[in-house]
């Protein structure tokens, strides 16, 4: 199976401006979920989507928002870009909640 | 609250040395733990998941509910073994989001 893949690799924005990035999971997998990569917070979960419903949350502001359609592909969105956002925003997706999550390569934003 | 500390930012062994990534954990309830892995320009991927107790590439991790600690260990490192290891939790069945340590840099010389 080809795994979960990204979509744009890389983005240079610039402040005020608004940015989507596209996931498309693994064949078969319902769950997608986004974390936020940078040097000095780590690994920071945004949210989660299961067969298109937000399950689950993280501590970001309401400028970062996410979806899922019916085919399980997952965009996020961030708007009003700060330089902070800059970062490696990294998709996962797994077949169900109880299941190992499999990781895409990522899309590094660059916010100037 | 969720939290994982791996207290090394970067381990060097030489080649032929045991290996031992530390991890502590802080979760009201009973977590499950992982190990993931990052090699050089490669996607960060499961390493192993202490509730299929495997071994791994001749890692394994013990779940010490007393002391809160999931270490990765190896007994002889290689050199294919450098890369980035980032231990992480979630609550029993998924049901929480995974919670990432901000992970150690192993570098194995040889």
């Amino acid at each position: 199976k080809a795994g979960v893949t990204q979509t744009p690799r890389y983005l240079i924005k610039t402040r005020g401006q608004q940015v989507t990035l596209s996931c498309s999971p693994i064949s078969g997998h319902r769950s997608v979920s986004w974390y936020q990569q940078t040097p000095g917070q780590g690994l920071q979960f945004l949210f989660e989507y299961f067969s298109e419903t937000q399950r689950n949350k993280g501590n970001f502001p309401g400028r970062f928002s996410g979806r899922q359609f019916s085919n399980s592909r997952s965009e996020m969105n961030v708007s009003t870009l700060e330089l902070g956002d800059s970062a490696l925003y990294l998709c996962a997706s797994r077949q169900g909640m109880a299941d190992t999550q499999y990781f895409g390569p990522g899309t590094r934003l660059t916010v100037l | 609250a969720q939290r994982v500390t791996q207290p090394e930012k970067l381990l060097s062994v030489f080649k032929g040395a045991p290996v031992e990534l530390k991890c502590n954990y802080s979760y009201s309830g009973s977590p499950e733990l992982f190990w993931y892995v990052q090699y050089s320009r490669q996607r960060l991927q499961l390493l192993l998941r202490h509730i299929s107790r495997e071994s791994i590439k001749g890692f394994t991790a013990d779940l010490n509910k007393g002391e809160t600690s999931f270490h990765l260990k190896k007994p002889f490192a290689q050199e294919e073994d450098s890369a980035m290891y980032y231990c992480a939790l979630s609550g029993h069945s998924g049901n929480t989001p995974l919670v990432f340590g901000k992970g150690t840099r192993l570098s194995v010389i040889a």
